[in-house]
C-alpha cells in the first residue's frame, strides 16, 4: 500500500526558510516521479515542483522558481522541499504526490500534507 | 500561463446525474484527469486518461473529453460525493506545464 508522510510544515516569518520532508513506503521510491503540490487555505491547488527518478531533472511552478528547490535521496525513500525567501503567499498546505509517467505525468497517490504558514 | 477552466459550483439531487466541465485549449491533444478532495483531506484520483477509473472507485464515477473540454459525470450522485472536484491537464508546449482546473464544489442535496 502507498503511503507518503509529509513533515517539517510550521510557523515561519517572511524571508524566513523552511525544509520539507515526505517519507514514502509500500512502492519502488526509485522508480517514480515525486512531486510537490500546494493548497492556500480556502483555494484550489497548484502544481509547485516535480524531480524525475534516477536523472534528477527538476521543475518549477514560475511562483516559486529560484526560491524552492526539490531533492530526493532514493536510498532513504524520502523527498524534500527547501523553501526559501518565504512570503506570506507560500502559506499553504503541501502535499507530496507520486508521479505516475507514461506519456504523462499525473499524481496518483498523495500524502496527508503539512502546513506552512508564513507571517510575521 | 496555462488555465483549465472550471465551474465554481454544481448542484445535484442525490440519485441524479451531476456533470462538471473542464475546459481549456490543450485539451484535444492533452489527457484529462479528476480529483475529489472532501473537506479536511487529501486529493483522491477519480479518472485518469479522461475515461479510465483507479481500483476502488465506484462506477458511477465516469469521464469523456471532446474537443477543448473534458467532462466527468458522477451518475446517480450520493451524499458522500459532496467534494471539491479538480481537473488536471498540461499545456501542449515543450517542457510540460501541468496545471490545475480552479475547482468545482459539488454539493449534493
Amino acid at each position: 500500500q502507498v503511503r507518503l508522510v509529509e513533515s517539517g510544515g510550521g510557523l515561519v516569518k517572511p524571508g524566513g526558510s523552511l525544509r520539507l520532508s515526505c517519507a514514502a513506503s509500500g512502492f519502488s521510491f526509485s522508480d517514480y516521479y515525486m512531486k510537490w503540490i500546494r493548497q492556500a487555505p480556502g483555494k484550489g491547488l497548484e502544481w509547485v515542483s516535480y524531480i524525475s527518478t534516477t536523472t534528477g531533472y527538476t521543475n518549477y511552478a514560475d511562483s516559486v522558481k529560484g526560491r524552492f528547490t526539490i531533492s530526493r535521496d532514493n536510498a532513504r525513500s524520502s523527498l524534500y522541499l527547501q523553501m526559501n525567501s518565504l512570503r506570506a503567499e507560500d502559506t499553504a498546505v503541501y502535499y507530496c504526490a507520486r508521479g505516475y509517467c507514461a506519456g504523462d505525468c499525473y499524481p496518483d497517490s498523495w500524502g496527508q500534507g503539512t502546513l506552512v504558514t508564513v507571517s510575521s | 500561463s496555462y488555465e483549465l477552466t472550471q465551474p465554481p459550483s454544481v448542484s445535484v439531487s442525490p440519485g441524479q446525474t451531476a456533470r462538471i466541465t473542464c475546459s481549456g485549449d490543450a485539451l484535444p491533444k492533452k489527457y484529462a484527469y479528476w480529483y475529489q478532495q472532501k473537506s479536511g483531506q487529501a486529493p483522491v484520483l477519480v479518472i485518469y486518461e479522461d475515461s479510465k477509473r483507479p481500483s476502488g472507485i465506484p462506477e458511477r464515477f465516469s469521464g469523456s473529453r471532446s474537443g477543448t473540454m473534458a467532462t466527468l459525470t458522477i451518475s446517480g450522485a450520493q451524499v458522500e460525493d459532496e467534494a471539491d472536484y479538480y481537473c488536471y491537464s498540461t499545456d501542449s508546449s515543450g517542457a510540460p506545464n501541468y496545471v490545475f482546473g480552479s475547482g468545482t464544489k459539488v454539493t449534493v442535496l
